[in-house]
């Protein structure tokens, strides 16, 4: 059974940092891209950042780009969201989705997501 | 990046009805060297994670019910719901994976009347 669950939320100041993670297990955890994808209290999604299987390649939306860093272990079927200089737009809760599909490319759909973990930037 | 809009921002139908949900991009999602519309629609309950439903504008993920329907190609698609059931209420969003950012519509509510 595919799961995943994230950790790392909570509350931080604004200018603060976070670093998310994503436990994932029941698949082969390098053949398959990954992706941030976070929903601010009330609002819709908006993906935020993905990499592929192998980690070589990187994607970030422009609302977090040279901000935020995703980076992934294989070895630890771990993904990764280093979060900085955060923002009171960046409060949302925070989900680990995979892509479909074994090819390790993020151009393809979501098929699995975790429960999601929920960061709150204020002072 | 690709903008996604949809239409209507919410809407009300009685159980068994039809529900029609429509979908925009900013520019095509179709993939010409292997002729697929890069569009997936998500239906996403309160409380819980996205549920995929449809990908490839059309093709349904195993086990999702076959009252769900995706179609159209291109810049244009649509989210049919035939008979809608009380479980079917929920937000519905469609996404496009082809071009990074991998951009969300705003979503549609569906109710029950």
């Amino acid at each position: 059974e595919v799961q995943l669950l994230e950790s790392g939320g909570g509350l931080v100041q604004p200018g603060g940092s976070l670093r998310l993670s994503c436990a994932a297990s029941g698949f082969t955890f390098s053949n398959y891209a990954m992706s941030w994808v976070r929903q601010a209290p009330g609002k819709g999604l908006e993906w935020v950042s993905g990499i592929s299987g192998s980690g070589g390649s990187t994607y970030y939306a422009d609302s977090v780009k040279g901000r935020f860093t995703i980076s992934r272990d294989n070895s630890k079927t771990t993904l990764y969201m280093q979060m900085n200089s955060l923002r009171a737009e960046d409060t949302a809760v925070y989900y680990c989705a995979r892509s479909q599909g074994s090819s390790g490319y993020i151009e393809l759909p979501v098929d699995y997501w975790g429960q999601g973990t929920l960061v709150t930037v204020s002072s | 990046d690709i903008v996604m809009t949809q239409s209507p921002d919410s809407l009300t139908v009685s159980l068994g009805e039809r529900a029609t949900i429509n979908c925009k991009s900013s520019q095509s999602v179709l993939y010409s060297s292997n002729n697929k519309n890069y569009l997936g629609w998500y239906q996403q309950k309160p409380g819980q994670p996205p549920k995929l439903l449809i990908y490839w504008a059309s093709t349904r993920e195993s086990g999702v019910p076959e009252r769900f329907a995706g179609s159209g190609s291109g810049t244009d698609f649509t989210l049919t719901i035939r008979s809608l059931q009380a479980e079917d209420v929920a937000v519905y969003y469609c996404q496009q994976y082809l071009y990074s950012p991998f951009t969300f519509g705003p979503g549609t509510k569906v109710d029950i009347e």
